[in-house]
């Protein structure tokens, strides 16, 4: 079946360091790719998505660009804050339409220090 | 816009009492996800649904376990009797209509459940 991988944590990293996550997927097909974010105490939230191979998904400075052959989608930030401190999950999205559902990575944690 | 709504956002009770867990997805989201997370076993889908009818249950853990969601508004999910493995945090995730799978989830903040 489908799944996905994440490197383990913690990260730990200072201020202003640059940030690789990286998680690999295995898939039949082409599937949408996801990175969610977990700050203490809250649900998950996007970051950013793909949805075909050579896209690029951007957003608050954090950058995941889908690579087909070599089935990753690997979360980059050039400059990390203290604020980035959080769980960072990895996702895939498998079905057919109108039974779309999420699989997920088993998280790596962050922390940046000050 | 309001977010997915989940209730009560902590709960704690007694081995083998009746947990009740509420959810309100976003208005116009036509697909509903149940949600367990641990530390041991992370995140884990247990149960979702489309256009208010369950689509597959087969993460839910066992028979002590369901769900409902009897109109487009509203689910709720309940432990009947709970065990102190049961303790977690539940999410609630709603979604639109998706036909090419790059539709996003939008996650509650959870139910933190404790069972003593």
């Amino acid at each position: 079946g489908n799944s996905v991988t994440q490197m383990e944590g913690p990260v730990t990293l200072s201020e202003e360091a640059f940030l690789t996550i990286n998680c690999t997927y295995t898939a039949t097909g082409y599937p949408s790719l996801f990175w969610y974010v977990q700050y203490p105490g809250e649900g998950l939230q996007l970051l950013l998505k793909a949805t075909k191979a050579d896209d690029k998904g951007s957003n608050k400075g954090f950058e995941a660009t889908y690579r087909k052959e070599t089935t990753s989608f690997h979360l980059e930030k050039g400059s990390v804050q203290v604020s980035d401190s959080a769980v960072y999950f990895c996702a895939l999205s498998e079905g057919t339409s109108g039974t779309y559902k999420y699989i997920f990575g088993t998280g790596t944690r962050l922390k940046v220090l000050a | 816009d309001a977010g997915v709504i989940q209730s009560p956002r902590h709960e704690v009770t007694e081995m083998g009492q009746e947990v009740t867990l509420r959810c309100k997805p976003i208005s116009g989201h036509n697909s509903l996800f149940w949600y367990r997370q641990t530390m041991m076993r992370g995140l884990e889908l247990l149960i979702y649904f489309n256009n208010n009818v369950p689509i597959d249950d087969s993460g839910m853990p066992e028979d002590r376990f369901s769900a409902k969601m009897p109109n487009a508004s509203f689910s709720t999910l309940k432990i009947q009797p709970s065990e102190p493995r049961d303790s977690a945090v539940y999410f609630c995730a709603s979604r639109h209509r998706d036909e090419t799978g790059g539709q996003p989830q939008h996650f509650g903040d959870g139910t933190r459940l404790s069972i003593l």
